[in-house]
């Protein structure tokens, strides 16, 4: 089973809202990502996760604050969010935990995020 | 550092056409890891074949099929007899390797495809 699943499909927030986006694997892979895809662009790379530990952050703004509680969850919590964070988020995860490359990421169907 | 090309933005074509979509990649790694990802309408990116460097072999699956070659930087994917199912945005994506604890892919801009009845 190749399933990465997230919750939720579709998410309304205002800029003072806190909300948080969950993200689901039940491969054993050990690393797991979190990518933000603007429309008509490639998905741009966020945090990265590596048996549980933060190894990645793209100088991503504070309001995005990511959590692994387990090997299996990610959650991307968010606060005082700007219109322009308005994007398609994805999550994926593989086999790489360390580094090597060589490894096919899967993603789940992402969470359509609006900021109002 | 490196970089991946998709030249082409959009193409069109009638079912049962050929298609074939480019992709050019620059890295001064000697081992990497190339990639092509499948985007349809729904959001979900859809892994489809990863190459690495060391080999050069061409390969078919079904109607998809992909033209690996080193001397030009070229990772090609040529879908036959096209299928308005194949309408989407491709990406093609490459892999540093040896990053430490993780590694990061380098998407290229897309390839969007519309087949049309």
């Amino acid at each position: 089973d190749t399933e990465v699943t997230q919750t939720p499909k579709h998410l309304v927030m205002g800029m003072t809202n806190k909300k948080s986006l969950k993200c689901e694997q039940h491969m054993g892979h050990r690393a797991m990502y979190w990518y933000k895809q603007k429309a008509k662009k490639p998905p741009e790379l966020m945090f990265v996760y590596s048996y549980e530990k933060l190894s990645i952050n793209e100088s991503v703004p504070s309001r995005f604050s990511p959590e692994c509680p387990n090997s299996s969850l990610l959650n991307l919590h968010l606060h005082a969010l700007q219109p322009e964070d308005s994007a398609l988020y994805l999550c994926a995860s593989s086999q790489d935990q360390v580094g090597t490359g060589r490894y096919e990421q899967y993603f789940g169907p992402g969470t359509r995020l609006t900021v109002t | 550092a490196q970089k991946v090309t998709q030249a082409q933005t959009e193409i069109s074509v009638v079912e049962k056409e050929d298609v074939t979509l480019d992709c050019v990649y620059e890295t001064r790694d000697t081992t990497y890891y190339l990639f092509w990802y499948k985007q349809p309408p729904s959001g979900e990116l859809v892994f489809l074949i990863r190459r690495n460097s060391f080999d050069e072999q061409n390969e078919i699956s079904g109607r998809y099929s992909w033209n690996f070659q080193k001397s030009t930087s070229s990772f090609n994917f040529t879908i036959t007899a096209s299928q308005v199912v194949d309408s989407a945005v491709y990406f093609c994506a490459l892999s540093e390797a040896y990053t430490g604890t993780a590694s990061k892919l380098t998407f290229g801009t897309g390839t969007r495809l519309q087949v049309t009845l």
